[in-house]
């Protein structure tokens, strides 16, 4: 089955700075690549997803690029805020079952 | 607004005792998911059902099972808690045909 590593597992950055949180999945027929924020004792929520037919997209300061050659997919967040600290969870998609399979997670914080 | 409900929010039990959760949904989605989530593990999903007459096994089924009594209502129980299923756990639901995956508050399960 497929297999997801999310790294790191913790990001520290100060105000104002960007960060980048990286995945690899194993299963090259993988084809939907979501990215969900938890803040603390709140559900997971998507905050932007990819597809396999796409390099990369963007919404306002988050952006999402994949490399289906290398199979792996990064989050970048710009001129970060300390609302965006939480748990940022990568996910994936084999296009023959509808099941996601996550990352471990990566507790980003924003210092002000 | 159409959400994802899950009761009880929080439970303490013993072990050896049976445990339901349960999760009703006003989306109006066919699919349902009960993950499990511990801590620097991420969500790890457990059962999940396409329809009424559908309950497949997820990663990690063993010591639970499931009923979905209905469309919006998809139950995971615990036949005989055991402490290492101490955990936090979600119900999600998703649309046929459409990736994204909507999670309920979560249900925060302690068994002693």
């Amino acid at each position: 089955g497929e297999n997801v590593e999310q790294h790191p597992s913790t990001l520290s950055v100060q105000e104002g700075d960007s960060a980048v949180i990286k995945c690899t999945y194993s299963d090259s027929a993988s084809n939907y690549f979501p990215w969900y924020k938890q803040e603390l004792g709140k559900r997971p929520q998507l905050i932007i997803d990819i597809r396999s037919n796409v390099g990369e997209k963007k919404d306002q300061r988050i952006a999402v690029t994949l490399n289906k050659t290398a199979k792996h997919f990064s989050l970048h967040i710009t001129e970060t805020q300390p609302e965006d600290s939480a748990v940022y969870f990568c996910a994936a998609k084999t296009g023959s079952n509808y099941k996601l399979t996550f990352g471990k997670g990566t507790l980003l914080t924003v210092n002000p | 607004d159409a959400d994802v409900t899950q009761t009880p929010r929080n439970r303490i039990t013993k072990t050896g005792k049976r445990i339901m959760l349960e999760c009703s949904q006003t989306k109006g989605h066919d699919r349902m998911y009960w993950y499990r989530q511990d801590p620097g593990l991420g969500l790890r999903l457990i059962y999940y059902s396409f329809d009424v007459k559908d309950i497949n096994k997820g990663e990690i089924s063993d010591g639970y099972s499931v009923s979905r009594q209905a469309q919006a209502k998809f139950s995971l129980s615990l036949e005989s808690a055991i402490p290492n299923q101490t955990a936090l756990y979600f119900c999600a639901t998703s649309d046929s045909g459409r990736d994204e995956q909507f999670f309920g508050p979560g249900t925060r399960l302690t068994v002693l």
